[in-house]
């Protein structure tokens, strides 16, 4: 069966440090994969999304970055993170095809000081 | 657009009364419709989805209904139970293909 690891699963940085989320699928190959972020009372934003290694599409302007050095391996990360940068960051994947359910990671919090 | 209204964002029922979330969106190429339930600091997780070629779909408690006409899907649970509190989101299939493009939430709480 297929499962998806992320982590660190809470992390509190001061402003200005860097970030590096990471996270793992196992049990599938060519797996789309996702960050999204939740804001506290807010809904899922959909921050980037691969289809394949070393692509990175992303949706919305922001200090944040992407990479996908393996194929079931997605990376967020940041050079400074800032206060609006805190909340709660979760990776996902779908199948190859694409067009219906994704699975989530467990989330990582990332607070910012 | 690819944005999804969802309301209420907030619904507190009685245990035992149904509860209906609606949600709406503009873009009529979409065609997938998935609801996802978040418990307290945990991921979200699918309970129910739609294709547009389907008009309702049922799973014991919970049931979703969708007008493509009127560019509208519904959650509707019955007979809820404390455990039903948590907060649902609604979703669609975003244009590119992959992504899904969530709802802001509704926050769902059931009292004994």
């Amino acid at each position: 069966s297929q499962t998806i690891h992320q982590w660190p699963a809470t992390l509190v940085q001061p402003v200005g440090s860097p970030l590096s989320l990471e996270c793992t699928v196992e049990g599938t190959s060519n797996p789309n994969l996702y960050w999204y972020r939740q804001a506290a009372g807010r809904g899922l934003q959909l921050l980037f999304y691969s289809v394949g290694i070393g692509q990175i599409s992303s949706e919305v302007p922001q200090n944040l970055s992407a990479s996908r050095p393996q194929d079931r391996q997605f990376i967020l990360s940041s050079k400074k993170l800032l206060l609006s940068d805190s909340g709660f960051y979760l990776c996902a994947w779908s199948p190859t095809s694409g067009g219906g359910e994704l699975f989530f990671g467990e989330g990582s919090r990332l607070t910012v000081l | 657009g690819e944005n999804v209204e969802q309301h209420p964002s907030t619904l507190s029922v009685q245990e035992g009364d149904s509860a209906v979330i609606k949600c709406t969106y503009s873009d009529s190429a979409s065609n997938y419709f998935p609801w996802y339930k978040q418990e307290l600091g945990k991921r979200p997780q699918l309970i129910i989805d739609i294709r547009s070629n389907v008009g309702e779909k049922k799973d014991q408690r919970i049931a979703v209904t969708l007008n493509k006409t009127a560019k509208h899907f519904s959650l509707h649970i019955t007979e809820t139970q404390p455990e039903d509190s948590a907060v649902y989101f609604c979703a669609r299939g975003s244009n590119s293909g992959y992504a899904l493009n969530f709802g802001k939430g509704t926050s769902l709480l059931v009292t004994p």
